[in-house]
């Protein structure tokens, strides 16, 4: 079965320093893997996909993750952060592949907070 | 466009009791979806649908019911609510356009379930 990990429940970070959520993923086949956020009292948003070609793919908001295969990671990064992303961001893996609805398998979550 | 709307936002149920959480979208998706998020467990699939009269289950659909009669409404239905289903609700919805392997998900704003 598909599955993603994010390894920490939280990450801190200083205004205008860069930042790094972690993800690593485990699936059979290609992977197509997605960022969301989740601001507070909202539903998730899309932030970024990677379903092929270059290794680092950019998003909404300043945001971009590195693809590595062989580490089978999808780090999401940015490379100056704003007390305005401080929020909670879900790494997902595709279930299933072909077209039509595609189950998403999310990771449990990573609580970014940046302090000013 | 409204995009995803839930309702209600907040709900207390006592253990036992039946009710339905609502969900529209006005983007004339094909699929919509309905997930639990709960702490430390990241969002898990309890019902899909990939068009009018047409859903399947998702990982986690014991003790919901949901049908779809219209392309915009997906209702999602406890029968006899229990304290296992506490938990943050998020209605979802996307389409798949022609040659697409990828379908971004748009998210409603979520309902709060408390069952005591």
């Amino acid at each position: 079965a598909q599955s993603v990990a994010q390894p920490e429940d939280q990450v801190n970070v200083a205004e205008g320093n860069p930042l790094t959520v972690k993800c690593t993923y485990s699936v059979s086949g290609n992977p197509y893997l997605f960022w969301y956020v989740q601001y507070p009292n909202r539903g998730l948003q899309f932030l970024l996909k990677y379903i092929t070609g270059d290794n680092l793919v950019k998003g909404s908001y300043g945001f971009e993750a590195e693809f590595n295969k062989s580490q089978t990671s999808f780090h999401l990064k940015k490379p100056s952060a704003l007390v305005s992303d401080s929020a909670l961001y879900f790494c997902a893996v595709r279930d299933g592949g072909g077209t039509g609805f595609q189950k998403l398998v999310f990771g449990t979550g990573t609580r970014l907070l940046v302090s000013p | 466009n409204a995009g995803v709307t839930q309702t209600p936002k907040f709900q207390v149920l006592k253990t036992g009791q039946s009710m339905t959480l609502q969900c529209a979208q006005d983007m004339n998706h094909e699929y919509m979806s309905w997930y639990r998020q709960d702490p430390g467990m990241g969002l898990r699939l309890i019902h899909y649908s990939v068009g009018a009269g047409i859903t399947d289950q998702g990982e986690v659909p014991n003790g919901y019911n949901v049908s779809r009669s219209t392309t915009e409404d997906f209702p999602l239905r406890l029968l006899s609510a229990a304290p296992s289903q506490t938990s943050v609700y998020f209605c979802a919805s996307s389409y798949s356009p022609s040659g697409s392997s990828y379908n971004e998900q748009f998210f409603g704003p979520g309902t709060r379930l408390t069952v005591l």
